[in-house]
């Protein structure tokens, strides 16, 4: 497995802000993934972070609203912008191992007032 | 629209009994299944992987895949209170070359009473 770090690990924000939220990895992972989890539900996969190119994002998430930066192999950050309150969510960073098994980190829990 | 689909529970279960969780996807081609465990406020656990039919043990864990069914379930034997969690059902998205994007089942509750 890989140790991923997140952070910030929790904020709260004022509506129509935004916030960059960043992924440490503590090895060269090639595949890192962005997942949002709405409170009470369960995981819906936004984007591919791709190294060295844009992001590539899922149905219903664009780049405009959640931009992604990956400058390498061990770090990544997700932006959320223009925050509502529909925006409050746990974000959590993900790798995929070697072995084809995906890890999270621990998530940044963001609440937009 | 590829859908994972769990029974939401509760499920309430006797410390030392048999857990059995089940979950249903609807892309006949999905290749990978994977059990993740979310305590509360937590970020989910990977517990367990499966991509051939059949069992997978794993000390307590077991893992069945029947992709004729598609049906994939997950037991715990000698529940402890510890293993109170919910439990995440995922499925790769079949026919992408990376096991990483996944698509989630919305969970099962399990309580494991004293």
């Amino acid at each position: 497995s890989a140790v991923i770090s997140q952070k910030p690990s929790r904020d709260i924000c004022q509506r129509g802000t935004s916030l960059t939220i960043q992924c440490q990895v503590d090895s060269q992972v090639t595949m890192m993934f962005w997942y949002r989890q709405q409170p009470g539900q369960s995981l819906t996969l936004i984007a591919t972070a791709n190294q060295g190119s844009e992001a590539t994002y899922e149905s219903g998430f664009v780049i405009d609203k959640f931009p992604i930066s990956r400058p390498n192999l061990t770090f990544s950050t997700l932006t959320v912008s223009n925050m509502s309150p529909e925006d409050s969510s746990i974000y959590l960073c993900s790798v995929e191992t070697d072995t084809g098994e995906l890890f999270f980190g621990e998530g940044s829990r963001l609440t937009v007032l | 629209q590829k859908e994972v689909e769990q029974n939401s529970g509760p499920l309430s279960v006797p410390e030392g009994a048999i857990a059995s969780l089940n979950c249903t996807y609807s892309d006949r081609v999905s290749q990978s299944f994977f059990w993740y465990r979310q305590y509360s406020g937590k970020s989910p656990e990977l517990i367990m992987s499966i991509y051939s039919n059949g069992d997978k043990e794993d000390g307590r864990f077991t893992a069945q895949l029947n992709k004729a069914s598609q049906y994939v379930s997950l037991l715990i034997r000698d529940s402890q209170p510890s293993d109170s969690a919910t439990y995440l059902c995922a499925v790769n998205d079949a026919g992408g070359t990376s096991y990483g994007k996944l698509t989630f089942g919305q969970g099962t509750i399990l309580t494991v009473h004293p």
